[in-house]
């Protein structure tokens, strides 16, 4: 049974960079088959795709935070981390990552998240 | 990029109840691509259909999904007391994937 695990500090001060690691278990994250994503969803209200990786390295990011999300999968750990700079308070949320059954090419991705890590809140605050 | 729009904000109904969710896109949603969540509090959003009407691992068959174009909808027949939660629909025809901004279904 794939289980994806969220990890990473809850307080992060304004202007500094955001890390967050997804451990995956029951389920390799080298399936060619597969994309990692990472979502996010503010206190109280809805969510946002942030961005996918696959075990070869492409990455895909949402336009809206292109500029400052990096995010790298070690296929030798298992495991997926996203990085998000010059945080601010608009980026305090609840962290998702999750297993992608879709698709990306020429930059763009299809598809839909069928197993989610349990979430972690980070706090963006000095 | 496509925003979406779900209706109503807060639904309440009683169980065994059938409640109907909508949810409309601002531009047509390419091939069906079209997902909906169901999140309880303080948990992750759960897989409860893809592709419009294609019932997630697990799910109960009294969920169904339907629709195509700008149009879907969710439809839970015989409400049960673990069905109460805020529903979310995502379109993943167009980049970027977005979601809408949930439905509350709550116990009248």
């Amino acid at each position: 049974q794939v289980q994806l695990q969220e990890s990473g500090p809850g307080l992060v001060k304004p202007s500094e960079t955001l890390s967050l690691t997804c451990d995956v278990s029951g389920f390799s994250v080298s399936s060619s088959s597969y994309y990692w994503g990472w979502i996010r969803q503010p206190p109280g209200k809805g969510l946002e795709w942030i961005g996918n990786i696959h075990y070869r390295g492409s990455t895909y990011y949402n336009p809206s935070l292109k500029s400052r999300v990096a995010i790298s999968v070690d296929t030798s750990k298992n495991q997926f981390s996203l990085k998000l700079s010059s945080v601010t308070a608009a980026d305090t949320a609840v962290y998702y990552c999750a297993r992608d059954p879709g698709f990306c090419n020429d930059g763009s991705c299809y598809g839909w998240f069928d197993t989610w890590g349990q979430g972690t809140l980070v706090t963006v605050s000095s | 990029e496509i925003v979406l729009t779900q209706s109503p904000g807060t639904l309440s109904l009683s169980p065994g109840e059938r409640a109907t969710l909508s949810c409309r896109a601002s531009q047509s949603v390419s091939s069906r691509y079209l997902a909906w969540y169901q999140q309880k509090p303080g948990q992750a959003p759960r897989l409860l259909i893809y592709g419009a009407s294609s019932r997630a691992t697990g799910i109960p068959d009294r969920f169904s999904g339907s629709g195509s174009g700008t149009d879907f909808t969710l439809t839970i027949n015989r409400l049960q007391p673990e069905d109460f939660a805020v529903y979310y629909c995502q379109q993943y025809g167009s980049s970027p994937r977005t979601f809408g901004q949930g439905t509350k279904l709550e116990i009248k």
